[in-house]
């Protein structure tokens, strides 16, 4: 059964810092990976979508990167704002389910 | 532009009182989902439809159900709600089944159980 973790559940940083975001998955037979952001009382939000066969995407200022044989996925955040501020979640594809971990709680201090 | 929308975004119901979900999408996709999410839990997954196929989820209890009569429209019914069905429900659609379909979420219905 696929397990998806998140590394730390809360984080808080400075307006400003680069920042990455950790995400592990315990069976590497996945099709893809995705990063969702989630404001608070709200629903998802895609932000990238990683193929298997691919290492890395970006979108502005964030990078996601994929390494299938450690089971990890990182998530990189340039220049951090405070609109930044939400719940990031990554989620893996195994067969066509997606199977969701816990997520981090980002907090950007202005 | 909505694209995935749930109605309505906050639904308060009593303990044992049957209550419907509501999604509907403009997007014309064949796939329809529904997740739960509990306060700081991931996302779970119900049960999705493609197109008329309604597919469970093994731990899916019976006290939840789906309809979707048209490609636009989705609901959940839970029969008779209990206080550990407090959370918040999204609905989610896909262009198709696929390891490389894309999910759109909608904002999401909070569910509150008296």
């Amino acid at each position: 059964k696929q397990e998806v973790t998140q590394i730390p559940a809360a984080l808080s940083v400075p307006e400003g810092e680069n920042l990455v975001l950790n995400c592990s998955f315990t069976d590497s037979a996945i099709y893809n990976l995705q990063w969702f952001r989630q404001d608070p009382g709200k629903g998802l939000t895609s932000l990238l979508l990683i193929q298997s066969s691919q290492r890395e995407q970006t979108s502005g200022r964030l990078n996601a990167s994929l390494d299938k044989s450690s089971g990890r996925s990182t998530l990189y955040i340039a220049a951090s704002q405070p609109g930044d501020s939400a719940t990031y979640l990554c989620a893996v594809i195994g067969a066509q389910k997606l199977v969701f971990g816990q997520g981090t709680r980002l907090t950007i201090n202005p | 532009d909505a694209m995935v929308i749930q109605n309505p975004r906050y639904q308060v119901t009593q303990f044992g009182k049957p209550v419907t979900l509501s999604c509907s999408q403009t997007l014309n996709h064949n796939v329809m989902y529904w997740y739960q999410q509990k306060s700081s839990q991931a996302p779970k997954l119900l049960f999705h439809y493609y197109d008329k196929d309604f597919n469970n989820e093994a731990d899916t209890p019976d006290n939840f159900q789906s309809r979707r009569p048209n490609t636009s429209f989705c609901f959940l019914d839970i029969r008779s709600p209990g206080l550990g069905d407090a959370a918040m429900y999204l609905c989610a659609t896909s262009r198709d089944l696929g390891a490389s379909e894309t999910q759109y979420f909608g904002p999401g219905t909070r569910l509150l159980v008296l």
